[in-house]
């Protein structure tokens, strides 16, 4: 069975950082794109970024760019997504995703997890 | 950028009714085209992938259709089940495409 499960999400201070982290398990992790997608409260789904199976080419949505890093460990089947200099317009469930076929569809997602910017 | 519209915002229908959901594109995306149900309190699940292909595991009362710049997502006879929120995506100009606004389904 797939699963993602991601972890990493709270509240945080404005300006502030956090790591999230999605464990995967049920499928070679190392042959899809991976990515993450987010949906603030009450709100629709936007993507984030993705990354490629080696990590070798990584993209993201311009509202992120310069302030969050998507990475992953293929050995350690997880993707991780860094957040700097958060913003309120961050708060948001973030979920973890897998690409179908590179720059496709969403085939998996996990439950998400709640990240909060607020003072 | 391509902008990815659907309507109606909110649709309310009864149990057994014919649903149709439609999904406008800002140019044409060829049939690159998904849809996805997401429940209260739960992740999206997809539903349908390039434009009328049924993902395994989905009920057949759910189908796509379209091309170019206009799509529709027909749900033949709505069960209790279906009351969800649903997302067209367009993966044709990437990266991660664009999702529409969401349509709502309710019970009347």
């Amino acid at each position: 069975e797939v699963q993602l499960v991601e972890s990493g999400g709270g509240l945080v201070q404005p300006g502030g950082s956090r790591r999230l982290s999605c464990a995967v398990s049920g499928f070679s992790f190392s042959s899809y794109w991976m990515g993450w997608v987010r949906q603030a409260p009450g709100k629709g789904l936007e993507w984030v970024a993705n990354i490629k199976q080696d990590g070798s080419e990584k993209n993201y949505v311009d509202s992120v760019k310069g302030r969050f890093t998507i990475s992953r460990d293929n050995a350690k089947n997880s993707l991780y997504l860094q957040m700097y200099s958060l913003r309120a317009e961050d708060t948001a469930v973030y979920y973890c995703v897998r690409d179908r076929d590179a720059y496709t569809y969403f085939d998996h997602w996990g439950q998400g997890t709640l990240v909060t910017v607020s003072s | 950028d391509i902008q990815m519209t659907q309507s109606p915002s909110t649709l309310s229908a009864s149990v057994g009714d014919r649903v149709t959901i439609t999904c406008r594109a800002s140019q044409s995306i060829s049939d690159w085209l998904a849809w996805y149900q997401q429940k209260p309190g739960k992740a999206p699940n997809l539903l349908i992938y390039k434009a009328s292909s049924l993902e395994r595991g989905v009920p057949s009362r759910f189908s796509g259709s379209g091309s170019g710049t206009e799509f529709t997502l027909t749900i033949s006879s709505l069960q209790p089940d279906d009351i969800a929120t649903y997302y067209c995506q367009q993966y044709k100009s990437y990266s991660g495409g664009t999702f529409g606004q969401g349509t709502k389904v309710e019970v009347k």
